[in-house]
């Protein structure tokens, strides 16, 4: 199986300004990455899909892109605002049709 | 609404009671899969199931039953439960056109086992 890292430190930023995100994995290329937001006592929230041969994908002030080469996917949220506190969480497909492994994620706070 | 719901939210049990934690989708996913959530360790894949019929091992599976009896319901069943089993579950759902694995999460069900 996979070893997935995220920053397991807060990621404090102030409104307005580009928070990056990584998401590490060790072993075998996947299919595709996922990007969920998880807010305190909810379930995860899904919110890009980005797959092995597209480069970068964007969605309003999202943008996550994938690297094979690094095993590396980076995913930016620009123009940050204070409703972008939550925690994301990255997950990838697992060497099977149906299986997936997550990050333990990362949490950002944004101030006013 | 589309979604997933969970019950019971909360539920608090002592070992080896038995239990059985619900999930049910209205929107007509094949894919459904339990997770547990621990501190520090994310989201961890405990059975999925692609179709009626068909369930499959995550990474965490022991201790743990599922069955898929029905398109809609996917209960997660703990026979004996011990205090390692104390965590946050959530069950998801996913069309399973291509490869958009997109999943859809239920609200969680905190359980407690003494």
């Amino acid at each position: 199986s996979q070893k997935i890292e995220q920053n397991s430190e807060a990621l404090n930023i102030q409104e307005g300004k580009t928070a990056t995100l990584t998401c590490n994995y060790t072993n075998y290329s996947p299919a595709y990455l996922q990007w969920y937001r998880q807010d305190p006592g909810r379930g995860p929230v899904f919110l890009l899909l980005i797959r092995e041969n597209e480069k970068e994908k964007r969605k309003e002030r999202l943008k996550v892109t994938f690297d094979t080469t690094l095993k590396q996917s980076l995913f930016h949220i620009t123009a940050s605002q204070p409703a972008d506190s939550a925690t994301y969480l990255c997950a990838l497909d697992g060497d099977s049709w149906g299986k997936f492994q997550f990050g333990a994620g990362t949490q950002v706070v944004v101030t006013p | 609404e589309a979604q997933v719901t969970q019950n019971p939210r909360y539920l608090i049990t002592v070992t080896g009671k038995k239990l059985t934690v619900t999930c049910s989708q209205n929107m007509n996913h094949e894919y459904m899969s339990w997770y547990r959530q621990d501190p520090g360790l994310g989201l961890r894949q405990i059975y999925y199931s692609m179709n009626v019929e068909v369930t499959d091992k995550g990474d965490v599976p022991e201790g743990y039953k599922v069955s898929r009896k029905e398109k809609r319901n996917f209960p997660l069943i703990l026979e004996s439960p011990s205090p390692n089993q104390t965590s946050l579950y959530f069950c998801a759902s996913s069309p399973t056109r291509l490869e958009d694995y997109e999943q859809y999460f239920g609200p969680g069900t905190r359980l407690t086992v003494t």
